[in-house]
């Protein structure tokens, strides 16, 4: 069964960093892209990031790109999110989510990490 | 970016009754290599969206076949054939056609 956990959420403040992570485990890891999509409190779902099976191929939504990085470790089969200078707009629920390739979609999501940045 | 629009924002229905869900993309969905990536998910309260309905029609496993999806080109519906009180939640549409991939903005299925 594939499962997906994310982790690191919390609290933060304007201008602060945080990193997500999420731990794979019911496939091959390293054999699937990975994404990151985030949800604003009572908000629909949004596209924030992905990346390649090699971590050679980076995309990122306008709106967190040059703030955030997403990485991936395959022997560790976890992704990350490393978040700088967030902003009160980052505000959400970010989830993980394995891609199905040859289908362009979203197959598999985690519980998600509720990010709140607050002062 | 690819606008999707989904309507209406919500949808009251009765149990045991049909209900249907529309998705209309600013752009074809139709790709350079002849696919159409559009997307169906679920997110019933309090959890995370779970996929029903890959490339327009294809059904994930483990979801009951009351649910159906149609569509061409920039319109699209999600069909459930008779609602079950486990069906209330909300609808995203999602493509996957044009980079970045976008969402529509959901619709939430309650039922009267």
């Amino acid at each position: 069964e594939v499962q997906l956990v994310e982790s690191g959420g919390g609290l933060i403040q304007p201008g602060g960093s945080l990193r997500l992570s999420c731990a794979a485990s019911g496939f091959t890891f390293s054999s699937h892209w990975m994404h990151w999509v985030r949800q604003a409190p009572g908000k629909g779902l949004v596209w924030v990031s992905r990346i390649s099976t090699d971590e050679r191929k980076l995309h990122y939504a306008d709106s967190v790109k040059g703030r955030f990085i997403i990485s991936r470790d395959n022997a560790k089969n976890t992704l990350y999110l490393q978040m700088n200078r967030l902003t009160v707009e980052d505000t959400a629920v970010y989830y993980c989510a394995r891609d199905h390739y040859g289908a362009n979609s979203l197959a598999s999501w985690g519980q998600g990490t509720l990010v709140t940045v607050s002062s | 970016d690819v606008v999707m629009t989904q309507s209406p924002l919500t949808l009251p229905v009765t149990l045991g009754q049909p209900a249907s869900i529309s998705c209309r993309s600013s752009q074809s969905l139709v790709h350079s290599d002849g696919n159409t990536y559009l997307n169906w998910f679920q997110q019933r309260p309090g959890q995370s969206p779970r996929r029903l309905i890959y490339k327009v029609s294809n059904r994930d496993s483990g979801v009951p076949d009351r649910f159906s999806g149609s569509g061409s080109g920039t319109d699209f519906t999600l069909k459930i054939s008779r609602v079950e009180a486990e069906d209330v939640g909300v609808y995203y549409c999602m493509q996957g056609t044009h980079w970045p991939w976008t969402f529509g903005q959901g619709i939430k299925v309650e039922i009267k």
